[in-house]
Order: structure tokens, then C-alpha cells, then sequence
């Protein structure tokens, strides 16, 4: 069974930083590639990053390109997401994505990152 | 980046009608595109990919079609449990990957 699992959301103020780890299990975690895809509460999906299942190539979205940093690391299955200058319209869920062809296919339950002062 | 809208924005039927959602690209995305459902408190599902083939353990009532710039998902006989948001994805165009804004489905 897949399971992706974030971790390290919590409340930050406007221009510090935080970390987003997520923790796969259930498949050949380095022949994917992953996503962060965010959700404001009460709102739609915004895709945020995303990365090739070698780190070769990255993705990110407008709103966050500069100031955030999708990774991995292969041999501990896991995803991680360094968000910096964090400002209070980066407040939502977080959710670690599998890919499946540029398409979503397995989704964690979600990190909330709050940011205010 | 490509925009991609949904209408209607909310769409009031009764278990057991026909569910109609739009999906409209900003260009043509070829049938690059996915449907995903999110019910209250959960993440989303993928649904539908390559604007038509059912993700694994999709009941046959979620049916999707189109191409280019104009798609929709079907649900030919609602069940309770269909009652929920829906959203399009498009991956024809990367970075970024887009999502439409929902479509809620309310009893």
C-alpha cells in the first residue's frame, strides 16, 4: 500500500523559514518523480514543485520560484519541500504527490503551514 | 501558463441524476488532462486521466471526454458519495501544472 506521510508544518512568522519533509512507503520511491501541490483553506489546489525521480530536473510555480526548494533523498524514500521567506499567502495544506505522468495518482493527508505574525 | 476553467462552479442535483462538469483550456492541451475529487477533510483522488481513462478502483459511472480545449467529466447515476469537488489538471504544459478552480457538487 502507498503511504505518503508530510511532517514539519506549524506555525511561522512572515520571512522565516520551514522545512517540509514527506516519508513514502509502498513503492519504488526512486522511479518517480514527486510533487507538492498546496491548498489554501477553503480553497483550490495550486501545484507548487515538483521533481524528476533523479533530482535532474525541478519544477516550481511562479508564486514560490526564489524561495522555495523541492529535494530528495533516494535511499531514505523520502521528499522534502525548504521554504523560505515565507509570507502569510503561503498558509495551506501541503500535500506530498506521487507522480503518475505529470498526473497526481497517491496524496499524503497534508502538512498546514501557517504563516502570521 | 495555462488557465484552465470549470463551470459550473457548484451544480445542485438529487442521487441518481446525471452530473455534467465543464473543464475549458486556455489553449489546446491535447488530452492532457486529469479529474480529481476531493471530499470535506480529505485529499484529493485521481479520477480520470488522459481526459478519459478511469484511474484504478473508478467506478464506471465517472466517464470523462474531450480534447484540445473543452472537456467534461460524467457521473451518469449519482451516488451519495459522489457528492464533492472536482477538479481538472492539465499536464501538457510544464512547469507549471495547472488545476481549474472546482466544481462542487451539492445535493
Amino acid at each position: 500500500e502507498v503511504q505518503l506521510v508530510e511532517s514539519g508544518g506549524g506555525l511561522v512568522q512572515p520571512g522565516r523559514s520551514l522545512r517540509l519533509s514527506c516519508a513514502a512507503s509502498g513503492f519504488t520511491f526512486e522511479d518517480y518523480g514527486m510533487h507538492w501541490v498546496r491548498q489554501a483553506p477553503g480553497k483550490g489546489l495550486e501545484w507548487v514543485s515538483g521533481i524528476f525521480w533523479n533530482s535532474g530536473t525541478m519544477g516550481y510555480a511562479d508564486s514560490v520560484k526564489g524561495r522555495f526548494t523541492i529535494s530528495r533523498d533516494n535511499a531514505k524514500k523520502s521528499l522534502y519541500l525548504q521554504m523560505n521567506s515565507l509570507r502569510t499567502e503561503d498558509t495551506a495544506f501541503y500535500y506530498c504527490v506521487k507522480d503518475k505522468g505529470y498526473y497526481f495518482d497517491y496524496w499524503g493527508q497534508g502538512a498546514l503551514v501557517t504563516v502570521s505574525s | 501558463e495555462i488557465v484552465l476553467t470549470q463551470s459550473p462552479a457548484t451544480l445542485s442535483l438529487s442521487p441518481g441524476e446525471r452530473a455534467t462538469l465543464s473543464c475549458r483550456a486556455s489553449q489546446s492541451v491535447r488530452s492532457s488532462l486529469a479529474w480529481y475529487q476531493q471530499k470535506p477533510g480529505q485529499a484529493p483522488r485521481l479520477l480520470i486521466f488522459d481526459a478519459s481513462n478511469r484511474a484504478p478502483g473508478i467506478p464506471a459511472r465517472f466517464s470523462g471526454s474531450g480534447s484540445g480545449t473543452d472537456f467534461t467529466l460524467t457521473i451518469s447515476s449519482l451516488e451519495p458519495e459522489d457528492f464533492a469537488v472536482y477538479y481538472c489538471q492539465q499536464r501538457s504544459d510544464w512547469p507549471p501544472l495547472t488545476f481549474g478552480g472546482g466544481t462542487k457538487v451539492e445535493i
